[in-house]
């Protein structure tokens, strides 16, 4: 797999713009993606999830995107907000394998 | 109570001691999960507990040792640990293991020195 190195992917929006935060995903046969938001100090917490029958869901001021063809998932996020600031992973079932595999994560830092 | 509370929330240890972190959850889950992370890396999963059974172990050193006394309590059992095992350890819990809205715990931060 690709290294990650020492340091995270790391994007910054001002404040009150859309943040759009990509992944890509190992395995075609996954039924299922998770997008999480992990705050300094904090467990992962759940935002969103699509099955891989959908190309598009939509939550609060979220939407996660699914491209099962290059296997790329997006988590856009509509109005960001200096509380979105945080590491987002995603995760994915792995096939029906009973466990999740997270992504490598990319931090968000929202500027005032 | 929608919550999974792990403790301690911080732990140092020498290299010869041995320690215990505990999870527990009220949410009528049957399946808890140990998660390994880094710093700056993604939770690597360690150990799964289907209704107190151990199901999955992924190839994580006997040096540390999942219990599972009940249904809302999980136990990790730490000895002899290496300074290359201080990392944050996630609990998590969903209703199954075909469940995947995992509720995570804030973790312990464990330090070996």
């Amino acid at each position: 797999g690709e290294s990650v190195g020492l340091h995270l992917p790391t994007l910054s929006v001002q404040e009150g713009d859309n943040s759009i935060i990509n992944c890509a995903y190992s395995n075609s046969a996954s039924d299922y993606f998770i997008w999480y938001k992990q705050e300094s100090g904090k467990g992962p917490q759940f935002i969103i999830d699509i099955r891989s029958n959908m190309d598009k869901r939509q939550g609060q001021r979220v939407t996660v995107l699914l491209n099962k063809t290059v296997k790329h998932l997006s988590l856009q996020i509509a109005a960001t907000q200096p509380g979105d600031s945080a590491v987002y992973f995603c995760a994915e079932d792995g096939a029906g394998s009973y466990q999740l595999t997270f992504g490598k994560g990319t931090k968000l830092s929202v500027i005032p | 109570d929608t919550e999974v509370t792990q403790t301690p929330k911080h732990l140092v240890m020498g290299m010869t001691n041995k320690k215990s972190l505990k999870c527990e959850q009220h949410m009528g889950h049957r399946a808890m999960y140990w998660y390994k992370q880094k710093a700056k890396k993604p939770p690597e999963l360690m150990f799964v507990y289907s209704y107190e059974k151990l199901s999955i172990n992924e190839s994580v050193p006997s040096r540390f040792s999942p219990e599972c006394p009940n249904s809302s309590l999980l136990n990790l059992h730490l000895h002899a640990l290496q300074p290359e095992d201080s990392a944050l350890y996630l609990c998590a819990s969903s209703q199954d293991t075909s469940n995947y809205g995992y509720t995570f715990g804030s973790g312990t931060r464990l330090t070996v020195v």
